[in-house]
């Protein structure tokens, strides 16, 4: 029974192309992430929702687009995809942060190859 | 701009003894520092938390000490076992814009040797 589930767990597509990476969760959380691995193992926090409003958005190019249609849903929509962009994107999902110390839930991962 | 480190890209420890896994940050704002636990192809799980109110926090073999004047934390692990062979990240919160966002370290690889 997995808590946060992400699909495709393996996405390899063309430059320029249009994908989505879709996420799930069943814990009954308000907030959900979207982070990015790249090649040089650094964890980094794309996006934040709570309630299904944005909350933090770190600097993100604007091809990456987040939707999140009720708050157990957060999907990652990318457009026009760059060689760059290939990493292990993570969805994770916890609790409103009241405080700072809110266990993530993380899913399994999806890792991007742009060819 | 990297405000949260981990200088060891590896450890290896003999099964039954003690592994030590650094973090040291940069930023003296940070609340709350996690430590998570990786397998390859899983995410992240949450390990063990500290609050930087405090200098210490243990749960079963896991123990976070954290030294605030030197902006240092550590994980000890004791005693390893084999299961514990995981990439480790040190991760801190910073409250921003009215929640908190996650600042995740490079992670450590651990291997405990049987």
């Amino acid at each position: 029974d997995t808590a946060v589930s992400q699909t495709p767990k393996y996405l390899v597509t063309q430059m320029g192309n249009d994908k989505s990476i879709k996420c799930e969760q069943n814990l009954g959380h308000d907030t959900m992430y979207w982070y990015k691995q790249d090649s040089k193992k650094f964890l980094k926090i794309m996006f934040s929702y709570n309630n299904k409003e944005l909350i933090i958005n770190e600097t993100v190019p604007n091809r990456f687009s987040p939707k999140s249609p009720d708050k157990a849903h957060l999907n990652l929509h990318i457009n026009s995809l760059e060689l760059g962009d290939s990493a292990v994107y993570f969805c994770a999902s916890s609790h409103p942060a009241g405080t700072g110390d809110g266990e993530q839930f993380f899913g399994p991962g999806t890792r991007l190859t742009v060819l | 701009d990297q405000q949260v480190k981990q200088n060891s890209p590896s450890l290896s420890v003999q099964e039954g003894r003690i592994s030590i896994l650094n973090c040291d940050y940069t930023n003296s704002m940070f609340d709350y520092f996690l430590w998570y636990k990786k397998y390859p192809a899983e995410g992240p799980t949450f390990l063990i938390s500290i609050s930087s109110i405090k200098d210490k926090n243990e749960d079963g073999r896991f123990t976070v000490f954290l030294n605030k004047s030197a902006k240092h934390l550590s994980l000890h692990i004791v005693p390893s076992q084999p299961g514990d062979s995981a990439v480790y990240f040190c991760a801190a919160s910073a409250r921003t814009s009215g929640t908190y966002k996650y600042i995740f370290g490079t992670g450590t690889r651990l291997k405990v040797l049987a």
